[in-house]
């Protein structure tokens, strides 16, 4: 069976550190790989998604990065983090082209920059 | 471009009362419908989902069904426990699947 893994699970970083967070994926190869972001009490936003290594799309302007340097390993960073960073991260992965397009996701990743 | 309209919350009932979660979409071709379930302080988890027109999907007493002619997948539950209390998603994509398209979100309580 297939598991998605994050690490770490809470992260506490000031203001203009450095970030890596990791997500790896067992049990299916070439997936479509996915980072989110969730403010408190709102709803998912897609930050980056992949089809392939070395392969990113980026859904929104900002501080982030993301980076796939294994099929089965996704990581998202930052050089500088804003207080703006904070929030509750969520890796995912699909089966892409076969599957009907339902995405797996990790247990999270809860940052919060002071 | 594909949208997802959810109810707004949070819900409040009773244990034991009837739930309905009200979902509607808009999207381009015949998208695949889900509805996910979070936790507090965990990730999301794929509850239930349809593939086409008039499929009903179901799970741990969670229902479904895939109505083309309302674009709807209301989520139903006829008696809902305490530890139902979560937020829930609904979404749909396309097959190819590269992005799914979320809605916002209703958070659920359940009380005694």
């Amino acid at each position: 069976s297939q598991t998605i893994h994050q690490w770490p699970a809470t992260l506490v970083q000031p203001v203009g550190s450095p970030l890596s967070l990791e997500c790896t994926v067992e049990g299916t190869s070439n997936p479509n790989l996915y980072w989110y972001r969730q403010a408190a009490g709102r709803g998912l936003q897609l930050l980056f998604y992949s089809v392939g290594i070395g392969q990113i799309s980026s859904e929104v302007p900002q501080n982030l990065s993301a980076s796939r340097p294994q099929d089965r390993q996704f990581i998202l960073s930052s050089k500088k983090l804003l207080l703006s960073d904070s929030g509750f991260y969520l890796c995912a992965w699909s089966a892409g082209l076969a599957g009907v397009g339902e995405q797996f996701f990790g247990p999270g990743t809860r940052l919060t920059v002071l | 471009g594909n949208s997802v309209t959810q109810m707004e919350g949070p819900v409040t009932l009773s244990e034991e009362a009837f739930l309905t979660i009200n979902c509607t979409y808009t999207a381009t071709g015949y998208p695949s419908l889900f509805w996910y379930v979070q936790y507090p302080g965990e990730g999301l988890q794929l509850l239930l989902k349809a593939t086409k027109a008039d499929d009903k999907g179901s799970n741990k007493g969670f229902e479904a069904t895939y109505r083309k002619e309302t674009t709807s997948f209301h989520l139903e539950k006829g008696s809902v426990q305490v530890s139902d209390s979560a937020v829930y998603f609904c979404a749909l994509g396309t097959g190819g699947g590269n992005k799914l398209t979320f809605g916002t979100g209703t958070q659920l309580k359940v009380e005694l």
